[in-house]
């Protein structure tokens, strides 16, 4: 299966600053989304990105896909303390439709 | 809010009881999922329901048991867990089971004594 590795497993930095998070995976995807968890809750979908796209942006958030690679990242900018959270990428592969495989996640604070 | 609701949002319970999860979505979605969510492990794909038929059991203990009585509702029944069963359960839905974003509930956590 499909599972993304998120790198680093923890950020911690002051508001104000960008956050930058890397998810690595391992075979051929669909797509791959990103999503946001505050401790105990429920994920957030954040942004999905294609096979056949190479950035996105919503807000304040930038996406990059290098499918060369099988690497994504998350940026984050001018990050606020309510953006403390654990993010997750999860790739969608190609034989795998419906399964998304989380993995462990980055857990960012963000310092008022 | 997501558009997906679980209740109860937190449950103690026996290892010889036997209760039941609730999931919801107002999102007109037809796939609906169950994961599990342990203290430092990754989130667990647990059932998946495309058009009310299950699609995915994902080596789950028969102690867990899914219901889909329509694309708005799932449940979990639970019965005789073990206190490794402790966790984060969190329901989700998506507009079919290719391709999109799914929508997650807040979860259940569950404590079993």
């Amino acid at each position: 299966s499909q599972q993304g590795e998120e790198d680093p497993q923890a950020l911690s930095i002051q508001e104000g600053e960008n956050a930058t998070m890397n998810c690595s995976y391992k075979t051929s995807i669909n797509n791959l989304q990103w999503y946001r968890q505050n401790s105990g809750r429920g994920l957030v979908h954040l942004i999905l990105i294609r096979s056949n796209e190479r950035e996105k942006h919503s807000g304040r958030l930038r996406v990059t896909l290098d499918t060369s690679k099988k690497s994504s990242s998350l940026l984050i900018t001018a990050s606020r303390a309510a953006d403390t959270a654990s993010y997750f990428c999860a790739p969608l592969g190609v034989d795998s439709s419906y399964k998304l495989i989380f993995g462990s996640g980055t857990r960012l604070l963000v310092r008022p | 809010e997501t558009g997906v609701t679980q209740t109860p949002r937190h449950l103690v319970m026996g290892m010889t009881n036997k209760k039941s999860l609730k999931c919801e979505q107002h999102l007109g979605h037809n796939a609906m999922y169950w994961y599990k969510q342990s203290a430092k492990k990754p989130l667990e794909l647990m059932f998946v329901y495309s058009l009310e038929e299950r699609v995915e059991n994902n080596s789950v203990p028969s102690r867990f048991s899914p219901e889909c009585p329509n694309s708005s509702h799932l449940f979990l029944h639970l019965h005789t867990l073990q206190p490794e069963d402790s966790a984060l359960y969190l329901c989700a839905s998506s507009q079919g089971t290719a391709l999109g974003p799914q929508y997650f509930g807040p979860g259940t956590r569950l404590l079993v004594l």
